[in-house]
């Protein structure tokens, strides 16, 4: 049974360009969470998908958008890239609602250099 | 707003040795959930517990142990007979969800764990 699986796992760009970062859930979740993780500090939610509609959103500009697929893949955008954008992007998959043990599971995240 | 905070940045103790990780959390809620996250050196983070706010008794899975008191806001972690394979980052976070919910988990900044053997 696969986790989360997420790609790239490295990935380099200069300011001002996009990225398309993907995830795909563990196998019965159909809910995916993205987190940014800076350097030496704890991860930050960034926002979550359910239904393939954002449910929440955390403290991130509309620089970061989103989508969920029918098969609770999803896809985490970032445009115009900054330099305080570099970080290790993480996904979360939880169960369905009604079914939510508490644990999330974490993919290995994406590591975004950004020149 | 919630708050988490993880004083130790690291702590380094020989094999064997116990050892304790502090968590301190700040929230207004009446309900809330509290967790803890093992991330190795390979990314991902890692589930270990999650504790419900009115549920204040202590847990103890294998050498790993837990104690949340309210009065302090603290949730703290102890590793006994610590191992090599626990060196990693441990996280600390909170909820207002049982999964985090809509809303995320807070995180605190972590404390890196370094066990010499």
């Amino acid at each position: 049974d696969a986790g989360v699986t997420q790609s790239p796992t490295h990935l380099i760009k200069t300011r001002g360009q996009q990225v398309t970062l993907r995830c795909s859930p563990k196998s019965g979740h159909d809910t995916v969470s993205w987190y940014q993780q800076a350097l030496g500090q704890g991860p930050q939610f960034i926002f979550q998908y359910y239904e393939e509609e954002e449910r929440q959103r955390g403290n991130f500009p509309d620089r970061f958008s989103g989508h969920q697929f029918p098969n609770y893949s999803s896809e985490l955008n970032v445009n115009a890239l900054l330099l305080g954008d570099s970080a290790l992007y993480l996904c979360a998959s939880s169960l369905p609602l009604g079914h939510d043990t508490g644990e999330l599971f974490f993919g290995e995240g994406s590591r975004l250099t950004v020149l | 707003a919630q708050k988490v905070t993880q004083a130790q940045t690291e702590i380094s103790v020989v094999e064997k040795e116990d050892v304790t990780l502090d968590c301190v959390y700040e929230t207004r809620d009446t309900t809330y959930y509290l967790f803890w996250y093992k991330q190795p050196p390979s990314g991902e983070l890692v589930f270990l517990i999650r504790r419900n706010s009115f549920d204040e008794q202590n847990e103890i899975s294998g050498r790993y142990s837990w104690n949340f008191q309210k009065s302090t806001s603290s949730f703290n972690f102890t590793i006994t007979a610590s191992q090599v394979v626990d060196s990693a980052v441990y996280f600390c976070a909170l909820s207002g969800r049982p999964g985090g919910g809509a809303d995320g988990l807070t995180f605190g900044k972590g404390t890196h764990l370094i066990i010499q053997p």
